[in-house]
């Protein structure tokens, strides 16, 4: 089937810094995209999405960007903290689908360094 | 607020053992409910979707199946394990064909 990927496995950024980490996705069809976070050991927590009508939202420092015509995603963490260390998740998903699931990419491990 | 749980936390089980694994959601009705199994630095894989009591959708043929016998409760069942059962399985729950919270997780390690 069509998934979702992220570019990068692993980003380590320095507290403070801002991260970005991005999503390509493939499907088309896809109107529905969220950004996980995942702690060691616990399930995914979900973050922000967005709707394929818009492309950017802003969170409480997190801004997910869309791109449609690229078929790209991203999702930037400002002045990032230890805290934000995790691995993250884009989904996707078209809504023309039904009750199945997301489509879910690798993930990408965000390291802070102090 | 809505609240999901999913039980036990970790599961050492031998190979050919049966499974069952639980989970129940708080605060809302007739949700839609999700298995999801994900291996060790790795992504998620769907496994089975329920849109109400006694409604399953197989994503994938495994040795592994699913129950709803109520509202807010899905289970995941085994007859007997395999080594490749092993890894983190997640429920999790969503309304309105959109955002899908998840639950803490199982680990699961068959031996």
């Amino acid at each position: 089937g069509e998934s979702v990927g992220l570019h990068l496995p692993t980003l380590s950024v320095q507290e403070g810094d801002n991260s970005i980490i991005n999503c390509a996705y493939s499907n088309s069809a896809s109107d529905y995209f969220i950004w996980y976070k995942q702690e060691s050991g616990k399930g995914p927590q979900f973050i922000i999405d967005i709707r394929s009508n818009m492309d950017k939202r802003q969170g409480q420092r997190v801004t997910v960007l869309l791109n449609k015509t690229v078929k790209h995603l991203s999702l930037q963490i400002a002045a990032t903290q230890p805290g934000d260390s995790a691995v993250y998740f884009c989904a996707e998903k078209w809504s023309g689908g039904g009750a199945d699931g997301l489509t879910f990419g690798k993930g990408t491990h965000l390291i802070i360094q102090p | 607020s809505q609240t999901i749980h999913q039980w036990p936390a970790t599961l050492v089980q031998p190979v050919g053992s049966p499974l069952s694994l639980e989970c129940t959601v708080e605060g809302t009705s007739n949700p839609n409910l999700y298995w999801y199994r994900q291996a060790a630095g790795r992504g998620l894989q769907l496994l089975f979707y329920s849109v109400g009591i006694g409604q399953i959708s197989s994503e994938v043929p495994q040795n592994l199946s699913a129950s709803r016998p109520q509202d807010r409760q899905f289970i995941l069942s085994s007859k007997k394990l395999l080594l490749s059962d092993s890894g983190f399985y997640l429920c999790a729950w969503s309304h309105h064909l959109r955002t899908q919270y998840f639950g803490p997780g199982t680990r699961l390690l068959v031996l």
